[in-house]
């Protein structure tokens, strides 16, 4: 069974540039995860969706991320423009469906850095 | 949500040896998971625990749970190098929908 993939893997860019990132979850998996983990704190939960609807965004800071996830399958993050603090790994993960029942899989993350 | 904290912050143990570590919550929850994080796996599910159970084995991995005490600990007995990793729960609510939410983990060390 093939992973939650991500892309790109690593990402550098300077303050106030933008930035994407991809996500394709576990083929079957309605639920899609996004967190941010900044080096040293454990993951923090940035959106999650449900098909292509979303479930929670309440810690994602909307002014300059946007997310989204077309036909329920693939899903993007993007920051514009993006901040220094916004340094840290992006998880994206996927479940079968949502509730605390069922295991999350993680993709690799893409690293980003903000000079 | 509600954040699982994990302690302690940081182990360091010899091969052989058994570690644990331990998950603190604040209210009533459904299940309970753990984690683990290694740079080389990444971000990798270990178990889950229910609310009605109190002990769960998988492996060499043991995990408890008393809801009296909203505590949860994790026993890896017999640890090897290969256990080197952050180790994480995650907790939800037992009303609402499920937000995961992890805590800032336990970093094991296992020297070979």
């Amino acid at each position: 069974e093939a992973g939650v993939a991500q892309s790109p893997r690593y990402k550098i860019i300077e303050k106030r540039q933008s930035v994407a990132f991809w996500c394709n979850p576990i083929s079957g998996h309605a639920t899609l995860y996004w967190y941010q983990q900044i080096l040293g704190q454990g993951p923090k939960l940035l959106i999650q969706f449900q098909n292509n609807g979303v479930v929670d965004d309440s810690q994602l800071p909307k002014d300059r991320f946007s997310a989204e996830r077309l036909k329920g399958v693939d899903s993007t993050l993007k920051i514009q423009p993006a901040k220094l603090e916004d340094s840290a790994v992006y998880l994206c993960a996927s479940s079968f469906t949502s509730g605390s029942s069922y295991e999350q899989y993680f993709g690799p993350g893409t690293r980003l850095t903000v000079t | 949500s509600q954040q699982g904290e994990e302690d302690p912050q940081a182990l360091s143990i010899q091969e052989g040896e058994n570690a644990t570590m331990n998950c603190s919550y604040k209210t009533s929850i459904n299940n309970l998971q753990w984690y683990r994080q290694n740079s080389g796996r990444g971000l990798v599910h270990l178990i889950l625990i229910r609310s009605n159970e109190r002990e769960k084995h998988s492996g060499r991995l043991r995990v408890t749970l008393d809801t009296s005490k909203k505590s949860s600990s994790l026993l890896i007995t017999a640890s090897r190098a290969a256990d080197t990793a952050s180790y994480f729960c995650a907790t939800d609510d037992e009303g609402g929908s499920y937000i995961p939410t992890f805590g800032r983990g336990t970093s094991l060390i296992v020297h070979p």
